[in-house]
């Protein structure tokens, strides 16, 4: 049972225009969500977050979008750049606070993003 | 600064060996994480220390899976009797701070495969 999903494995998009990456959560106690990006023979790298309390973070090109009645998040990327190929994860999060207690982040399966020159 | 290094980079071992793989995470950092990532599949979490003690270790698939970080700053995850199933890359994270939401900085991996 996938807690964090992205359903797309894969996306292509022209240098310039916008990319944007989707991610689908279900438990609820998720309050806060994090975009890693991913390059071959490396690890993850933090990209962006969010907490539950917002609804919209930006840093530079990348915007990421919370919707909670919908439980979904969006990463925005403007405008995309070659470097930019790589696989992004969503990954979410349960705050200590909320009585949930998780030291754990909870990934979805990536999404590999190729921005063509 | 110096990220978090694992070691070896590459493992092979055949079925039923036992393997030992190596964390050093930042220098200072409190918490350390284990991720197990297969392949098509994003990281899964394994265990978290905070400092030496293993607060968290639901996520180990068997108990063939143990983890140490006696002093606080290098981990070993040792895999006893490997299995097939057990061929992955294994993350390892630390971060500052002793809660999720802070960022993790993970390292390269291990990548083990158990022929």
């Amino acid at each position: 049972d996938q807690q964090v999903k992205q359903n797309s494995p894969s996306l292509s998009v022209q240098e310039g225009r916008i990319s944007i990456l989707n991610c689908d959560y279900t438990n609820s106690m998720f309050d806060y969500f994090l975009w890693y990006k991913k390059y071959p023979a490396e690890g993850p790298t933090f990209l962006i977050s969010i907490s539950s309390i917002k609804d919209k973070n930006e840093d530079g090109r990348f915007t990421v979008f919370l919707n909670k009645s919908a439980k979904h998040l969006s990463l925005h990327i403007v405008p995309s750049q070659p470097g930019d190929s790589a696989v992004y994860f969503c990954a979410a999060s349960a705050s200590f606070y909320s009585g949930a207690g998780s030291y754990q982040l909870t990934f979805g399966k990536g999404t590999k993003l190729s921005v063509i020159p | 600064g110096a990220g978090v290094s694992q070691s070896p980079r590459y493992k092979v071992a055949k079925r039923g060996q036992d393997v030992a793989l190596r964390c050093d995470p930042i220098s200072g950092h409190v918490s350390l994480f284990w991720y197990q990532q297969a392949l098509g599949q994003g990281p899964e979490f394994l265990t978290y220390f905070q400092n030496e003690a293993q607060l968290d270790k639901s996520g180990l698939p068997s108990d063939r899976f143990f983890a140490e970080r006696p002093e606080g700053s290098v981990s070993t995850l040792k895999i006893q009797r490997t299995q097939q199933e057990d061929s992955a890359v294994y993350l390892c994270a630390s971060s500052l701070q002793e809660y999720s939401y802070n960022e993790q900085f993970f390292g390269p991996g291990t990548r083990l495969t158990v022929l």
